[in-house]
């Protein structure tokens, strides 16, 4: 079955500086690939996601990359602020299983 | 709020109670899940549920037995816990099949068992 690895478990950076979290999965027929951030005392948002058929997506500060030859995907967060500092987890759908598989998340804190 | 509604939002219980945790999603959504989030496993999957009917139970012991008496509403009912059963736990819903359009998560119950 599907599995996902992410790294790095944590990540502090300063304020104004660039966050990326990178993922690889396992399954090449999976072919949708979210990223959800968590902050304290919420459930997981979705925040960005992208798909087999596309190499890079961006939603203002945020993009996300997709190599699916080395199976592998990342979130980059520019001009980071310190509301970016959460939990973010990345997943992966379409293989095998029927459910997305999630990765074990990344501690971000954004220092001012 | 994210149209996924999770109650209570914490829960202390004995490990002799019965309890039960309460979702409900007006999304139009017809497929709902369970997850359970600890330290150590941070997402957990525990059931799955397609038009009501369960399509996954990932080993999941038999103290926590789910419920999903319609598309809009699921509950996870509780007995005989045991304090490493404390953690968040989370419901979220998709469309069946179409979990590549993502899945909406609830706030989480936060439970702790004493």
């Amino acid at each position: 079955g599907e599995n996902v690895e992410q790294h790095p478990s944590t990540l502090s950076v300063q304020e104004g500086d660039s966050a990326v979290i990178k993922c690889t999965y396992s399954d090449s027929a999976s072919n949708y690939f979210p990223w959800y951030k968590q902050e304290l005392g919420k459930g997981p948002q979705l925040i960005i996601d992208i798909r087999s058929n596309v190499g890079e997506k961006k939603d203002q500060r945020i993009a996300v990359t997709l190599n699916k030859t080395a199976k592998h995907f990342s979130l980059h967060i520019t001009e980071t602020q310190p509301e970016d500092s959460a939990v973010y987890f990345c997943a992966a759908y379409g293989g095998s299983q029927g459910n997305l598989i999630f990765g074990k998340g990344t501690k971000l804190s954004v220092k001012p | 709020e994210t149209g996924v509604t999770q109650t209570p939002r914490h829960l202390v219980m004995g490990m002799t109670n019965k309890k039960s945790l309460k979702c409900e999603q007006h999304l139009g959504h017809n497929a709902m899940y369970w997850y359970k989030q600890s330290a150590k496993k941070p997402l957990e999957l525990m059931f799955v549920y397609n038009f009501k009917e369960q399509t996954e139970n990932n080993s999941v012991p038999s103290r926590f037995s789910p419920e999903c008496p319609n598309s809009s509403h699921l509950f996870l009912h509780l007995h005989t816990l045991q304090p490493e059963d404390s953690a968040l736990y989370l419901c979220a819903s998709s469309q069946p099949g179409q979990a590549n359009y993502g899945y909406t998560f609830g706030s989480g119950t936060r439970l702790t068992v004493v």
